[in-house]
């Protein structure tokens, strides 16, 4: 199984509101990723958890907060976002650095929008 | 400021030629380089990967070149398929942590 799922796939949400994006791989993969990807740019990494525990912050707003509960699930959860936090959200696993193959798996995203 | 670029947004190529993408890179340590590709509306799927010991990788019709000396990184597809029709982004990985990715090259195969 190669597979990273994401739900929900689409989520509207207002300014006030809370909500969380949830990520889930069985590949055994011990390190996980979350990227914000807006329309016509790259994917831009936001974190990375190694072993559970968040090892890369990219300078990213507290209204994001991510949580690594076991090996196999990352949350991203969301509160008193902006409009221009809408985009596609990407969960991205691997292996460990320099434990295997540095190839990342992403799942479909979820689609963003923030009223 | 890009450290990864793909300098082509987008590239047509008729059927059964070669499509060449191109991808430069500004930092030396990066250490391990990917293609990954890309349809709308999905998350991007990895193609095909190269070290930065090696200077090819082949995987069927796809192949990777890495000039270290140049920073500069092409994937090649021969024969060219409109399936392949996608945006491609170039990825260079730093120590295996932190990933950069280009801004894509939209690929359109013409029947």
């Amino acid at each position: 199984d190669t597979e990273v799922t994401q739900t929900p796939k689409h989520l509207v949400m207002g300014m006030t509101n809370k909500k969380s994006l949830k990520c889930e791989q069985h590949m055994g993969h011990r390190a996980m990723y979350w990227y914000k990807q807006k329309a016509k740019k790259p994917p831009e990494l936001m974190f990375v958890y190694s072993y559970e525990k968040l090892s890369i912050n990219e300078s990213v707003p507290s209204r994001f907060s991510p949580e690594c509960p076991n090996s196999s699930l990352l949350n991203l959860h969301l509160h008193a976002l902006q409009p221009e936090d809408s985009a596609l959200y990407l969960c991205a696993s691997s292996h460990p650095p320099r434990e295997g193959t540095d190839t990342q798996y992403f799942g479909p995203g979820t689609r963003l929008t923030v009223l | 400021d890009q450290q990864v670029k793909q300098n082509s947004p987008s590239l047509s190529v008729q059927e059964g030629r070669i499509s060449i993408l191109n991808c430069d890179y500004t930092n030396s340590m990066f250490d391990y380089f990917l293609w990954y590709k890309k349809y709308p509306a999905e998350g991007p799927t990895f193609l095909i990967s190269i070290s930065s010991i090696k200077d090819k990788n082949e995987d069927g019709r796809f192949t990777v070149f890495l000039n270290k000396s140049a920073k500069h990184l092409s994937l090649h597809i021969v024969p060219s398929q409109p399936g392949d029709s996608a945006v491609y982004f170039c990825a260079a990985s730093l120590a295996g942590n932190q990933f950069y990715f280009g801004t894509g090259t939209s690929l359109t195969v013409i029947p």
